[in-house]
Parts: C-alpha cells; structure tokens; sequence
C-alpha cells in the first residue's frame, strides 16, 4: 500500500502568514489522485482540494494545491483564523486508499 | 442540501458485535459509490470499506477483512456496517461518506468504543 508522509507535523504560524504543508508518497500515486481535507476538533473531515490541484466546491481561493508523482503541497496563501486546523492528503489511486497521519496548523 | 447521518455506535466488549446505519437525504442515494472511514481518539484517518451504488462490488481494509460486512438498502437511503468479533483496535468514531475516491460530504460520525 502507498504510505503518505506528510510534514512537518506541526506548523505554527500568525493570521495572514502562508502556510505550506507537504504529502510525500512512498510510491508514484496514479493520476495524481491525491486530496486534502482539513478537520477542525470535532468536526468531520472536509475536502479541500481533490485531485492534487482543483478545489472543492465552495473552498476559499486562498487554498491551493500542487504536485505529481510522490510530491504534494497544499498551500494556504494568508492564514485566516478558522483556518487553524489539521490537514490530511488521502490518495485514491491505488488501492487500499490510504491517509497522512495529519499536519496540524496551529496559532504562533 | 447533502446530509449523512451515522447512529448505531456504543460500548461493547472485545469479541461483540454492533451495527451502524448512515441514512442519506439530499441526493439520489442509489447514484453514489459510499464509504466507512474511521479515526482512533487522537489518531488520523483509515478508509475501512465501500460499497458501489448497486451494492456488488464491495472492498474492504485488510484490518477489518473477514470481521465487517458493508451493505446498503437503496429503498431506505441507508448505508450500514456490521461489525463482527470487535478487537480493542476497532475503538473510534466512524464516518460515512459519499463516493469511493472522492469523498463528500462526511457525515458527523458515530463513536464506537470496544472495552471490557
């Protein structure tokens, strides 16, 4: 199975900075078949970004992703404060599907 | 609008069984490809399992191979799991969601808690 590491695992940062979190995969992820959800604390899940670069429905602009092959980035141009969160990439292109264990964004 | 809504979660001892039902609305359930994923207290996320939309093609984690069966009734807008000899391990809030891939929305999750 395909594992996803992402760092670093903890980002602590200021409203308006940017932010960059990074998804390593232990192999090529087909199709670039790579997503990113954010989780705030008891929240479900909430897809971001799909598809390693287009954004969900209703997702901010200022939420981009990036990256091919084993190499993923998902940045948030200026941190706003509901953005403080934890973020997961999830690839789809191999099965069994599998998750990062989590980057959590938090307040500086 | 689009809504999952999981029940069924509990307490229960390791070697027990439980069911979980995650009733759709706002989209025409028996269209989509569904999912469990779950999260251990504290801990990232798992897939667990899908189901296609007519319900023949199914897969699951090798975690809960041969222990949890996915099923669907398309007549009820529901997606279930049942889950057979619970270990320790299974213990953690469990999500549905639509598709098999791309996963939207999730559901609020139900929290199953294996202990004796």
């Amino acid at each position: 199975e395909i594992v996803l590491t992402q760092s670093p695992g903890t980002l602590s940062l200021s409203p308006g900075e940017r932010a960059t979190l990074s998804c390593r995969a232990s192999q090529s992820v087909t199709s670039n078949y790579l997503d990113w959800f954010q989780q705030k604390p008891g929240q479900a899940p909430r897809l971001l970004i799909y598809d390693a670069s287009s954004r969900a429905t209703g997702i901010p602009d200022r939420f981009s992703g990036s990256g091919s092959g084993t190499d993923f980035t998902l940045t948030i141009s200026r941190l706003e404060p509901e953005d403080f969160a934890v973020y997961y990439c999830h690839q789809y292109g191999s099965s069994p599907w599998t998750f990062g264990q989590g980057t959590k964004v938090e307040i500086k | 609008q689009v809504q999952l809504v999981e029940s069924g979660g509990g307490l229960v001892k390791p070697g027990g069984s439980l069911r979980l039902s995650c009733a759709a609305s706002g989209f025409t359930f028996s269209d989509y490809y569904m999912s469990w994923i779950r999260q251990a207290p504290g801990k990232g996320l798992e897939w667990v399992s899908d189901i296609s939309s007519g319900g023949k093609t199914i897969d699951y984690a090798d975690s809960v191979k041969g222990r949890f069966t996915i099923s669907r009734d398309n007549g009820k807008n529901s997606l279930y799991l049942q889950m057979n000899s619970l270990r320790a391990e299974d213990t953690a809030v469990y999500y549905c969601a639509r598709g098999r891939t791309i996963l939207v929305p999730w559901g609020q999750g139900t929290l199953v808690t294996v202990s004796s």
